[in-house]
């Protein structure tokens, strides 16, 4: 089955810095590839995804990119904020088509922490 | 209002007993979720289906079973067999194809 590595575990910036959690997947069939932040005592929501047939993706201050050859994506966050401070999820997927089967898979999260 | 609901937010069972954590949706979602968060352990995925009377297991499935009787529910039953159940859980749901999953606010259990 699928198995997703996210790095690093823990991740401190200063206000206005650049962050960058990457992740690593094993299964070649997977082809959706979101990101969740959960901050707090709050449920994980979606910030961003990426399909494999797109190489980048950006909203904003955050983007994704994602090599399918090295089968690894990246999360960006640019001008880092202290309410960017959350854990992050990468997760991988099988999305549309005939071979889905919606198996979700996340990585073991990233602490993010932007000092002020 | 639309969403999908966990019940309860705190759950207590002692050891030996079995617990039904309940998940429900009225989002019209095909797949439903159940995950275990862990301290530096992440969403580690129990169980999930995609249609109605069908469901896999995940990657940490033993002491766990689920039902999918109906679109809208999806409960999960922490067995007696499940040796360290005391943890978060969160469900989710989503639709067809490439899309964003919905999480439930979770359910922490503890065992006393």
């Amino acid at each position: 089955g699928e198995n997703v590595e996210q790095h690093p575990s823990t991740l401190s910036v200063q206000e206005g810095d650049s962050a960058v959690i990457k992740c690593t997947y094993s299964d070649s069939a997977s082809n959706y590839f979101p990101w969740y932040k959960q901050e707090l005592g709050k449920r994980p929501q979606l910030i961003i995804d990426i399909r494999s047939n797109v190489g980048e993706k950006k909203d904003q201050r955050i983007a994704v990119t994602l090599n399918k050859t090295a089968k690894h994506f990246s999360l960006h966050i640019t001008e880092t904020q202290p309410e960017d401070s959350a854990v992050y999820f990468c997760a991988a997927s099988i999305g549309g088509g005939g071979g889905s089967n919606y198996k979700l898979t996340f990585g073991k999260g990233t602490l993010l922490t932007v000092n002020p | 209002d639309g969403g999908i609901t966990q019940s309860p937010k705190y759950l207590f069972r002692k050891e030996g007993q079995n617990v039904t954590l309940s998940c429900e949706q009225n989002l019209n979602h095909d797949a439903m979720y159940w995950y275990r968060q862990d301290p530096g352990q992440g969403l580690r995925l129990i169980y999930y289906s995609q249609i109605v009377n069908d469901f896999q297991k995940g990657d940490i499935a033993e002491g766990y079973s689920v039902s999918r009787e109906k679109k809208e529910s999806f409960p999960l039953t922490v067995t007696s067999a499940q040796k360290n159940p005391t943890a978060f859980y969160l469900c989710a749901s989503r639709t067809r194809g490439y899309t964003e999953a919905f999480f439930g606010q979770g359910t922490r259990l503890t065992v006393v």
